[in-house]
């Protein structure tokens, strides 16, 4: 087992409503991230954060907060969620240089 | 900018021969690169990967090559099977020092294998 899971798997939301997305990890992995999806786009960085209440942005952090108040524990929050917001969210987090990430199975966010 | 290009949105090969799957990066600074592999509905999985001081790295039936000169890499499968039918991303790492090694992904190439 990978040691790092996602929950929801799938939502679906109305625009405008705040969503917070989990990430659990059980490696005591010091690094996590919030990766997105998309067509044409690949996998672009969300946050990232490099240990409890430390965190940074990424390349697409606009309308987008975390959390990260326990090791184990990084969360994504959607303020207020909007249609172009709709992609398959991955959480990952870092092992060595050797093996890079380790990825969640993700999770599907519709917004309506 | 988009420091980690792979410019085939796709390929399709057959059973039984090679695949080869392309990347480039702009950033001279990268050290490492990463190969991942993701099925539809699950998260990437980790390939194979490659330190920026070798030109070469083999695992099985995959190979990674590096030419640092012209900042390229390529991932060659052989023999391919139905099996490796995935999307394929190329990733690099700045080393930021201890395990924070944040990746820059391609856009990925989605590989099929006809049988």
């Amino acid at each position: 087992d990978a040691g790092i899971t996602q929950s929801p798997r799938h939502k679906v939301t109305e625009t405008g409503t705040p969503v917070t997305l989990r990430c659990h990890q059980t490696e005591n992995h010091r690094y996590m991230y919030w990766y997105r999806q998309d067509p044409g786009h690949g996998l672009r960085l969300i946050h990232y954060s490099y240990g409890v209440k430390d965190t940074d942005k990424g390349e697409v952090s606009d309308g987008y907060s975390v959390s990260r108040s326990k090791t184990e524990d990084f969360l994504l929050t959607l303020e207020s969620a909007t249609s172009s917001q709709t992609s398959v969210y991955f959480c990952a987090m870092s092992g060595t240089a050797s093996y890079g990430y380790t990825f969640g199975s993700g999770t599907r966010l519709t917004v309506v | 900018d988009q420091q980690v290009k792979q410019n085939s949105p796709s390929l399709s090969v057959q059973e039984g021969r090679i695949s080869i799957l392309n990347c480039d990066y702009t950033n001279s600074m990268f050290d490492y690169f990463l190969w991942y592999k993701k099925y539809p509905a699950e998260g990437p999985t980790f390939l194979i990967s490659i330190s920026s001081i070798k030109d070469k790295n083999e695992d099985g039936r995959f190979t990674v090559f590096l030419n640092k000169s012209a900042k390229h890499l390529s991932l060659h499968i052989v023999p391919s099977q139905p099996g490796d039918s995935a999307v394929y991303f190329c990733a690099a790492s700045e080393n930021s020092g201890g395990s924070n090694y944040k990746l820059t992904f391609g856009k990925g190439t989605l590989l099929t294998v006809n049988p």
